[in-house]
This record gives C-alpha cells, sequence and structure tokens, in this order.
C-alpha cells in the first residue's frame, strides 16, 4: 500500500526558532503533496499545495514567508515554520498524491504535533 | 458558503448498534468525489470509503456504507455494528473536478462516541 510518513512526529520548540518538519512518499512518487494545519477540536484546513520542483501555491491567508515549503524531489517535501509562535502550535498534516491507474489517489502522513513554548 | 457541512458535533451510539452520520455538500460541478476519513486520538487519518459523483450504486466497504442522495447533496456515513474502537472524529471530505485533481475540502467533523 501507499504509505506516507512524517518526521518528527511532535516538537517543542521555543518562540522565535524554526521548525522543519518532513514528509516522505516511502513507496510511490508524489509529484504533489498537500500541507494541512489542524486546532485542537477543528477541521483540517489547507495551507499549501506544494509540487515537485516549482514553487508551493499558498491559501489566502496563509503566509508563505513564514510556512516555507521545499518539494525538492518527487518522494520527500519539507515545511519550515519560521520565528515560530505560539499561535503557530497545532497538529500538521501532510498528504501526497499518487497517481494510479489513472486516477488520483491521496494519501496521509500520520502528523506532526508542533508545540512552541 | 460552506462546501461541505456536518451539522452534528458529537454523536453517540450504543455498542453493535447502526448509526449515521450527516454530511451535505455543496458544488455545482457536475463531476466530485467524496469521502469519508476517520481520525482517532492519534491523529493520523484513516480513509473509510469513496463515492464518485457518477457511481449509481452507494459505496460499501465492510461495516461502513455511504447513503447518496445526490438530488439532496447528501452523503451520509453508517456504520453498522458499532465497536468501541470505532470512537473517533469522523470528516467528510470532497474534491471537485474532472480527472480528481482537485484539492480535498473537509467538513467540520462529528465525533463519535461508542458506549459500551
Amino acid at each position: 500500500g501507499a504509505v506516507v510518513s512524517q518526521h518528527p512526529s511532535w516538537v517543542i520548540c521555543k518562540s522565535g526558532t524554526s521548525v522543519k518538519i518532513e514528509c516522505r512518499s516511502l513507496d510511490f512518487q508524489a509529484t504533489t503533496m498537500f500541507w494541512y494545519r489542524q486546532f485542537p477540536k477543528q477541521s483540517l484546513m489547507l495551507m499549501a499545495t506544494s509540487n515537485e520542483g516549482s514553487k508551493a501555491t499558498y491559501e489566502q491567508g496563509v503566509e508563505k514567508d513564514k510556512f516555507l515549503i521545499n518539494h525538492a524531489s518527487l518522494t520527500l517535501s519539507t515545511l519550515t515554520v519560521t520565528s515560530a509562535h505560539p499561535e503557530d502550535s497545532s497538529f500538521y498534516i501532510c498528504s501526497a498524491r499518487r497517481v494510479w491507474g489513472g486516477s488520483y489517489e491521496q494519501y496521509f502522513g500520520p502528523g506532526t504535533r508542533l508545540t512552541v513554548t | 458558503a460552506q462546501k461541505i457541512t456536518q451539522t452534528q458535533p458529537g454523536m453517540f451510539v450504543q455498542e453493535k448498534e447502526a448509526v449515521t452520520l450527516d454530511c451535505t455538500y455543496d458544488t455545482s460541478d457536475p463531476s466530485y468525489g467524496l469521502f469519508w476519513y476517520k481520525q482517532p486520538s492519534s491523529g493520523e487519518m484513516i480513509f473509510l470509503i469513496y463515492q464518485g459523483s457518477y457511481d449509481q450504486q452507494n459505496a460499501t466497504e465492510g461495516r461502513y456504507s455511504l447513503n447518496f442522495q445526490k438530488a439532496r447533496k447528501s452523503a451520509n456515513l453508517v456504520i453498522s455494528a458499532s465497536q468501541l474502537g470505532d470512537s473517533a472524529m469522523y470528516f467528510c471530505a470532497m474534491r471537485e473536478g474532472r480527472g480528481s485533481q482537485g484539492n480535498l475540502i473537509f467538513g467540520k467533523g462529528t465525533k463519535l462516541s461508542v458506549k459500551p
């Protein structure tokens, strides 16, 4: 089956520091990956769409300079939260799209819980 | 306007009974897909079931079935014979567009609690 991993699974950092989250598709190539943010007791909100070899497309209201996305290979996308603040504390979930039999399937990583102190 | 509406913030069901989680959607695109995901407390999103807009029959996957009423734009999830392990958040999602290339849009979710 298609597996997507995220690292780290949880991270605690101090305010003002930067944190990098990795998303990997382990057994398939993903030209497109998605980054979601989920606050407690809320739904998943799409932050950005990451395409291999090109700049990410950010959703309205998401600061591209704060949430840096790099999709340098077909199996790896990274999200860097720069100068993190307590309000950035959230659950970040990535998803990778696989092209399979002419259709597009989307697989989710296990998520990364970020706490900024 | 919300694309996906889940009107039940929380639901309780007795173990071994069936439960229906509601989902309505809004789209003008004739081609779309509807999904249900389960999110336990650990956080991972678990795919449950998929219904395409052109599918004639309701989707079923084991104890999960999707009650697809296209004219009413509803895609309710039915879980039969509830188990304690079914306690989790459940999200309805939609993907618009031909070729399934659109992004997933999620509803606010329903928290299901199964009572022993």
